[in-house]
């Protein structure tokens, strides 16, 4: 079967840096996407990576190994409003989204 | 309006009633997809409309029905839902159905059943 693993939960304090592992197994690779989702509000796109290595947009970077078949999402300089679920997904070779369950992210000052 | 938006955001029904959420999305994209989401579990989905042609049917109890009258709005008509059935119903859209790009998510509809 396909399954997409990241932790249930992390904390972290303001300021510091965090980051959320991604394991994966699935059928083929088209595309690995990061959402992050605040409470009571639409899942909202972060990162994309298809090709290996890291991907910088601010102070979220996402990074890719497809022979790992291992993702983060490394974020810098944290925010109380980064308090938020990161949620996984993989695209298969079917072009079917994967979702892992989310990890929730508790930032505290 | 922009982005995608759904109707109405929180829902408490009983068992033998029927109600039905609403999804419209003003993106001009052309898939539309229902999923449900739990507490914990990952998306889980449910519909996909392209083109206003149902694709997907993901093994989904006849108690949901879908329902797609164009590109731009997409109905899930709910009937003798089971307390099971309580979850957020996040409806998304994405330009093209099987292509690179990411969905477009609402902020979800909260449904409880009693």
């Amino acid at each position: 079967g396909q399954n997409i693993d990241q932790p249930t939960e992390m904390t972290a304090t303001e300021g510091a840096i965090v980051q959320i592992n991604c394991t994966y197994q699935t059928s083929g690779f088209n595309g690995l996407f990061w959402y992050q989702q605040h409470a009571g509000e639409a899942p909202t796109f972060l990162s994309y990576n298809v090709l290996d290595g890291l991907e910088e947009k601010g102070r979220f970077s996402s990074f890719l190994s497809r022979s790992k078949g291992y993702s983060y999402l490394l974020l810098k300089e944290l925010q109380m409003k980064d308090s938020a679920s990161y949620l996984c997904a993989v695209r298969d070779r079917n072009y079917q989204l994967i979702w892992g369950a989310g990890t929730k992210l508790i930032i505290k000052p | 309006e922009t982005g995608v938006t759904q109707t109405p955001r929180h829902l408490v029904m009983g068992m033998t009633n029927k109600k039905s959420l609403k999804c419209e999305q003003h993106l001009g994209h052309n898939a539309m997809y229902w999923y449900k989401q739990s507490a914990k579990k990952p998306l889980e989905l449910m519909f996909v409309y392209n083109f206003k042609e149902q694709t997907e049917n993901n093994s989904v109890p006849s108690r949901f029905s879908p329902e797609c009258p164009n590109s731009s709005h997409l109905f899930l008509h709910l009937h003798t839902l089971q307390p099971e059935d309580s979850a957020l119903y996040l409806c998304a859209s994405s330009q093209v159905l099987g292509s690179a790009g990411e969905l477009f998510f609402g902020e979800g509809s909260r449904l409880t059943v009693l």
